[in-house]
């Protein structure tokens, strides 16, 4: 079964400094992983995604996030923190091509300090 | 672009009402999703689809119902409503390839059952 788990439901950053976001995973299968932001009273929006291939995965807004499978790990980071990044960010996993399901972390509020 | 659309935004439901949640996308999309999201835990899926006339149970189905007649529309249906259902109730759609494709979500309805 696939399951994730985000450490840090609040994570507070000064606007300039690194973001990190982490996110650890569980499946017995090699993983698809994916990184979804939710801006206030918004829906998901799809931030990137690792399916197979380049462990560097670069997204959209400067995010990017590294699939590291001796960790379990697709931690989130963003070398320089703006004003607008402030929102929520869900880690999610499933294990299959055409999976009808993500698996969803609880989420990680990111808050941008001025 | 409208991508997909949810009504009601809010809803207070009393216990036992009914109501339906309407969900719509004009992306031409064949998945289509059904997603709760409870105060600190990762979206659930309740129901899905794949397609005109074909939806299948998802991790928490129980308590809801779901039709899809047509490509464009996916409603939600709570029969009689508890206070366990209140949650936020997100809407997604996706291309081929299920949630392993990017998946486009609606913003979101807010249903408090009292």
């Amino acid at each position: 079964a696939q399951s994730v788990t985000q450490l840090g439901s609040h994570v507070s950053v000064s606007e300039g400094a690194l973001v990190l976001l982490r996110c650890n995973y569980s499946s017995s299968v090699p993983p698809y992983l994916f990184w979804y932001v939710q801006y206030p009273n918004q829906g998901l929006q799809l931030l990137l995604k690792y399916t197979t291939g380049a462990t560097l995965v670069k997204g959209i807004n400067g995010f990017e996030a590294e699939f590291k499978k001796s960790e379990t790990s697709f931690h989130l980071t963003k070398p320089s923190a703006h004003m607008s990044d402030a929102a929520e960010y869900f880690c999610a996993v499933s294990d299959k091509a055409g999976a009808n399901n993500l698996f969803f972390g609880t989420g990680t509020r990111l808050t941008v300090i001025p | 672009n409208a991508g997909v659309t949810q009504t009601p935004k809010f809803r207070i439901l009393k216990i036992g009402q009914s109501m339906t949640l309407q969900c719509a996308q004009d992306m031409n999309h064949n998945y289509m999703y059904w997603y709760r999201q409870d105060p600190g835990m990762g979206l659930k899926l309740i129901y899905y689809s794949v397609g005109a006339g074909i939806t299948d149970k998802g991790e928490v189905p129980n308590g809801y119902n779901v039709s899809r007649s047509t490509t464009e529309d996916f409603p939600l249906r709570l029969e009689l409503a508890a206070p366990s259902q209140t949650s936020v109730y997100f809407c997604a759609s996706s291309h081929q390839g299920g949630m392993n494709t990017e998946a486009f979500f609606g913003q979101g309805t807010r249903l408090t059952v009292v």
